[in-house]
């Protein structure tokens, strides 16, 4: 089974200062993974996933599969980054069917 | 406008008095997703549907139901709701399992 593991559940960073939160996964297959960010009051929305390897309000990821991460990056932090961000694995679980992981996610706090 | 429609927003039950959440979208996706979200535990995958009637069990599925009879609509049944089914839950669809999914705006139930 599928699991997706991010270790912090807080994260306070400065303004300016630079940003990793860090998720790893456990799959035997090939992945499809995922950051999503809910800020205050509003739903969920995709930030950025690895197969465009897009970046996204400066946040980046690259696919460690070797180290099995998928950690997410932003060099300068901003305060409109403070939200919770999840990590999220699509594997494969059977019969063509894809099961959708989340991590518990990190609530990131970026001081002014 | 492209969306995901829960409802209701705001959900008060009693023990054992079934309840349905519904969850429709516009965009003619082929999967859907249930999740419900609790302090501590973040997103958990409570059912998913491939494409009409196609279902699947997600992570924490005991005490829901499902069903998908139209591509549009996926809604979630609770045949006899208990206190820890209290969550704010998430309805979620996505073009296919490399695309990002799309989330409603959440449904908060309280179970008495």
């Amino acid at each position: 089974a599928q699991r997706v593991t991010q270790p912090e559940k807080l994260l306070s960073v400065f303004k300016g200062a630079p940003v990793e939160l860090k998720c790893n996964y456990s799959y035997s297959g090939s992945p499809e993974l995922f950051w999503y960010v809910q800020y205050s009051r509003q739903r969920l929305q995709l930030l950025l996933r690895h197969i465009s390897r897009e970046s996204i309000k400066g946040f980046t990821a690259d696919l460690n599969k070797g180290e099995t991460s998928f950690h997410l990056k932003k060099p300068f932090a901003q305060e409109e980054d403070s939200a919770m961000y999840y990590c999220a694995l699509s594997a494969g679980s059977g019969a063509g069917s894809y099961q959708l992981t989340f991590g518990k996610g990190t609530k990131l706090s970026v001081i002014p | 406008e492209a969306q995901v429609t829960q409802n209701p927003r705001y959900l008060i039950t009693v023990t054992g008095k079934k309840l349905t959440v519904t969850c429709s979208q516009n965009m003619n996706h082929e999967y859907m997703s249930w999740y419900r979200q609790d302090p501590g535990l973040g997103l958990r995958q409570i059912y998913y549907s491939m494409n009409v009637e196609v279902t699947d069990k997600g992570d924490v599925p005991e005490g829901y139901k499902v069903s998908r009879k139209e591509k549009r609509n996926f809604p979630l049944i609770l045949e006899s709701p208990s206190p820890n089914q209290t969550s704010l839950y998430f309805c979620a669809s996505s073009a296919s399992r490399d695309e990002k999914l799309f989330f409603g705006s959440g449904t908060q139930l309280s179970v008495l």
